[in-house]
């Protein structure tokens, strides 16, 4: 079963409107990186979150990680109909070997 | 600079029929993976390279194997293809496994059909 899942599975929204996206997983983790995929082409790494960090920004975009939840959020300010993708949390476990993908998250922007 | 690479990016094949995908990388990274990514399903690790010389099950290994090569390329074969394994399959590669995990770089996917 997959470690990270996704909420919601889609969201619509108006380009300069903010978009949230949640993550949660089941067992203790490394870290916790935020990926984007564009229709049809391989997934790009957005920002990596240590175990023990709790936010983290990187220019539009903003994470959050609450392990005492086991969850995450990516905040993407100011959206773009450039950001129209998928984006998708993965997680790797305390051994770090594995890297564990949750189902994602579709994100629409209309402009 | 290629990144990761992926051969071929297409292919069709007939249930029962065998084939390998390639991959390599030119990063000099140690860990190398393998994910298959079907519809609403996200990706499922399949086998993973912690290191050359060292490969291991992910979540989704059976039906496939691997070969670490040498620290560029990792190989992944269906042995007898099965419609189940219709997908889109990506390679990814890291610096460092283990405490220090960083980023994944992936290949653009191979799109494989089983009829």
């Amino acid at each position: 079963s997959q470690q990270g899942e996704e909420d919601p599975q889609a969201l619509s929204i108006q380009e300069g409107e903010n978009a949230t996206m949640n993550c949660s997983y089941k067992t203790s983790i490394n870290n916790l990186q935020w990926y984007r995929q564009n229709s049809g082409r391989g997934l790009v790494h957005l920002i990596l979150i240590r175990s023990n960090e709790r936010e983290k920004h990187s220019g539009r975009l903003r994470v959050t990680l609450d392990t005492s939840k086991k969850s995450s959020s990516l905040l993407i300010t100011a959206s773009r109909a450039a950001d129209t993708a998928s984006y998708f949390c993965a997680t790797s476990d305390t051994g770090g070997f594995k890297t564990i993908f949750g189902a994602g998250t579709r994100l629409f922007v209309k402009a | 600079n290629a990144g990761v690479t992926q051969t071929p990016k297409f292919q069709v094949l007939k249930t029962g029929q065998s084939m390998t995908l390639q991959c390599a990388q030119d990063m000099n990274h140690n860990s190398m993976y393998w994910y298959r990514q079907d519809p609403g399903m996200g990706l499922r690790l399949i086998y993973y390279s912690a290191s050359e010389g060292t490969t291991d099950k992910g979540e989704v290994p059976n039906g496939y194997n691997v070969s670490r090569l040498n620290k560029r390329e990792f190989s992944l074969r269906l042995e007898s293809a099965a419609p189940s394994q219709t997908s889109v399959y990506f390679c990814a590669s890291t610096k460092l496994a283990g405490a220090n995990t960083g980023e994944l770089f992936f290949g653009e996917g191979s799109r494989l059909t089983v009829l």
